[in-house]
């Protein structure tokens, strides 16, 4: 199947710094990307949806000034946590679709710590 | 989007066939029913997916009944690599379409 990479793959940062994850999808051109967080033993829970060359759409309750997605390109979306607090520690996963296909592909995930 | 209903864990003998049930009663008629897996500590992977006709592929079938209440996901003969939390998800057919993720099942491959 296709590829989804992200990066970093771990990363710890300190209390109010900001963080870059960066999503890629390496052999086929993503229109549509997806961000999740994930906490210990929990689901999937969807943030946002990343349109290439739009705007992001937010979930309820997710802060966008927050959280920052750019889709520059039908290539690479990028996710900015802005002013981390420990609160924000989880594991942020991407996706990626293409219209007129049926799947969505799934990075590796970032575990992102913040202390 | 369609709610589902998955059991929260299910065991399984390596070798032997898992099902996994989704109940999916709320489901509209343009609606498609999607599973995705995900290992532990990684990012989920796409299964299979079908609208009211079975489907299967390399990986499992999945079989749907006729009302399109419910769905089986079938992995014929499963291996210990296949222990993992299955997703069954009800969308708008199309990788552009959202996906909201419920508790899935926590399929245990016994060996």
């Amino acid at each position: 199947g296709a590829v989804v990479s992200q990066h970093p793959s771990r990363v710890i940062c300190k209390s109010g710094t900001s963080v870059k994850i960066e999503c890629r999808s390496l052999d086929f051109q993503a229109t549509t990307m997806f961000w999740y967080r994930q906490f210990p033993k929990q689901s999937l829970m969807l943030m946002a949806t990343s349109n290439e060359g739009s705007k992001a759409t937010y979930e309820q309750g997710v802060e966008k000034d927050k959280f920052l997605i750019n889709h520059a390109s039908l290539t690479l979306s990028t996710l900015t946590v802005t002013s981390a607090h420990p609160e924000d520690s989880s594991f942020y996963i991407c996706s990626a679709g293409d219209r007129g296909k049926y799947e969505q592909y799934f990075g590796p995930g970032t575990r992102l710590t913040v202390t | 989007d369609a709610k589902t209903t998955q059991p929260p864990s299910m065991d399984c003998a390596e070798g032997r066939a898992a099902n996994l049930p989704c109940n999916h009663s709320t489901i509209s008629g343009n609606e498609y029913v999607y599973w995705y897996r995900q290992i532990h500590s990684q990012g989920p992977q796409y299964i299979i997916h079908g609208l009211k006709n079975n489907e299967t592929n390399e990986m499992a079938s999945l079989i749907i009944t006729e009302d399109r209440k419910s769905s089986t996901l079938i992995l014929p003969h499963a291996t210990l690599r296949d222990t993992a939390v299955y997703y069954c998800i009800v969308t708008g057919g199309g990788a552009t379409n959202k996906l909201i993720f419920g508790t899935g099942t926590l399929l245990a491959v016994q060996p």
